[in-house]
């Protein structure tokens, strides 16, 4: 347990729906990334907040994805009208300022059928 | 292009040495680094390098050579609890915090 974690762990939906997932980083860390990864592939990098400010959004990230860390603490990311092509791992991190190591969330395991 | 090469897979033997090798082409380098992440879980932190050299930590050393666009991760008297996924990843340039990751290398270690 790396002291990060999300809910909820697991979560099936139906093509179309949108889903929300929550992550809370160890309480003073004030950077906060959210990361997707399919099987067999390294994590890919969604966005990254520095405390509530969002600095950077991967050009790749639709826009049906949104991300919130409203008060610099826990962030959500929601994915709108869901495809299956969203199915994968969402997984969470945080970090200390310049510090070097990201600790990892468990992680939440999308399904769209 | 942003571009992360590493061996999809390696076998190794209990007790034995094992390198794992990275290469990187990014618009920018602001460090390198290896996670371990065993089947069905988070990847957990291993090591840091950001000027070039050897950096040890027990079992684990890694090794950076930016002007080659190169790293290896060196594991030393292999367990068997060392069978995971290796990710190699990439700090984009200073003043971003992005991550690059490569895809992995599966590592399994048989007795």
């Amino acid at each position: 347990d790396t002291g990060v974690s999300q809910n909820p762990r697991h979560k099936i939906t139906k093509r179309g729906q949108n889903v929300t997932f929550r992550c809370d980083p160890i309480s003073e860390h004030n950077r906060l990334y959210w990361y997707r990864q399919t099987l067999g592939q390294g994590p890919e990098f969604l966005t990254y907040f520095q405390n509530e400010a969002q600095l950077e959004k991967s050009r790749l990230l639709s826009d049906r994805f949104s991300a919130e860390r409203p008060k610099g603490s826990f962030s959500t990311l929601e994915i709108q009208r869901t495809e299956q092509g969203d199915s994968a791992m969402y997984l969470c991190a945080s970090s200390l300022g310049t510090g070097n190591e990201q600790f990892f969330g468990p992680g939440t395991r999308l399904t769209v059928l | 292009g942003q571009n992360i090469d590493q061996p999809t897979e390696m076998t190794a033997t209990e007790g034995a040495i094992v390198q794992i090798n990275c290469t990187y082409q990014t618009s920018g380098f602001n460090g390198l680094f290896w996670y371990q992440q065993h089947a069905g879980e988070a990847p957990t932190f291993l090591s840091y390098n950001v000027l070039d050299g050897l950096e040890e930590k027990g079992r684990f050393s890694s090794f950076l050579s930016r002007s080659k666009g190169y790293s290896y991760l060196l594991l030393k008297e292999l367990q068997m609890k060392d069978s995971a996924s290796y990710l190699c990843a990439v700090r984009d340039q200073a003043g971003t915090y992005k991550y690059i990751f490569g895809t992995g290398t599966r590592l399994k270690v048989l007795a």
